[in-house]
């Protein structure tokens, strides 16, 4: 049992490249979370998905955008990278209603942006 | 919109001495707290967690946090740190309905010395 699993955990992007972050869950989760961490700033949240086909931004979206076309996965996607977005990007999953006693973390992808 | 505080960005504590963290969130409605802990080089970890009953709960490793309502706190603490102890500490709350994503705080390093 995977829990959550996040590929791929190490990536260096030239400024102005494009990549997807997937993040997948076994654990049939019905809300599912993207979150960077930045020295002193702790994780904040980019954008959140409460179901299929639905997603909603959070604290910090700009320059990301997410998809959640099938329920055990959640694609961050940066169309143009900056430096800005050099970050640990986890991802999570939680089941609606419990208070936040699902909520499992992934192991993390780091981000370089030169 | 719920907030997070962490008054203490960086701890530097000898071995054996008291380790007090301390969190408080801003939102007035039924939440769950809880501590994660990130050790160097690894992804987050669950250290406790409060949803209700006795306000002082015991986690993983030896440590424990207190809940006072009164005071909108949710203090870490632990008896006598060891140099393993050494990790950057996180506080979360979430509204008791778990519909709404897990807020952090910005995250408290501590760094235990022989």
């Amino acid at each position: 049992n995977a829990g959550v699993t996040q590929t791929p955990k190490f990536r260096v992007l030239k400024t102005g490249q494009s990549m997807t972050l997937l993040c997948a869950q076994d654990m049939n989760h019905e809300y599912m979370y993207w979150y960077r961490q930045d020295p002193g700033m702790g994780l904040r949240l980019i954008h959140y998905s409460v179901g299929e086909g639905t997603t909603a931004k959070g604290e910090v979206p700009d320059g990301y955008n997410v998809s959640r076309l099938k329920k055990q996965n959640f694609l961050l996607g940066l169309e143009s990278a900056a430096p800005s977005q050099t970050s640990v990007y986890f991802c999570a999953s939680s089941v609606p209603g419990t208070g936040g006693r699902g909520y499992t973390f992934g192991s993390g992808t780091r981000l370089t942006v030169v | 919109a719920q907030s997070v505080s962490q008054h203490n960005h960086h701890v530097i504590l000898s071995e054996a001495a008291s380790l007090e963290l301390g969190c408080n969130y801003s939102y007035g409605g039924t939440v769950n707290l809880f501590w994660y802990v990130q050790y160097p080089g690894q992804h987050l970890q669950l250290l406790l967690k409060y949803f209700s009953g006795d306000p002082l709960v015991k986690g993983i490793k030896g440590f424990e946090a207190e809940f006072i309502k009164s005071k909108f706190s949710f203090n870490l603490r632990k008896p006598s740190v060891q140099w393993s102890d050494t990790a950057e500490y996180f506080c979360a709350v979430i509204l008791n309905s778990g519909n709404t994503p897990l807020v952090f705080g910005k995250g408290t390093r501590l760094s235990v010395i022989a």
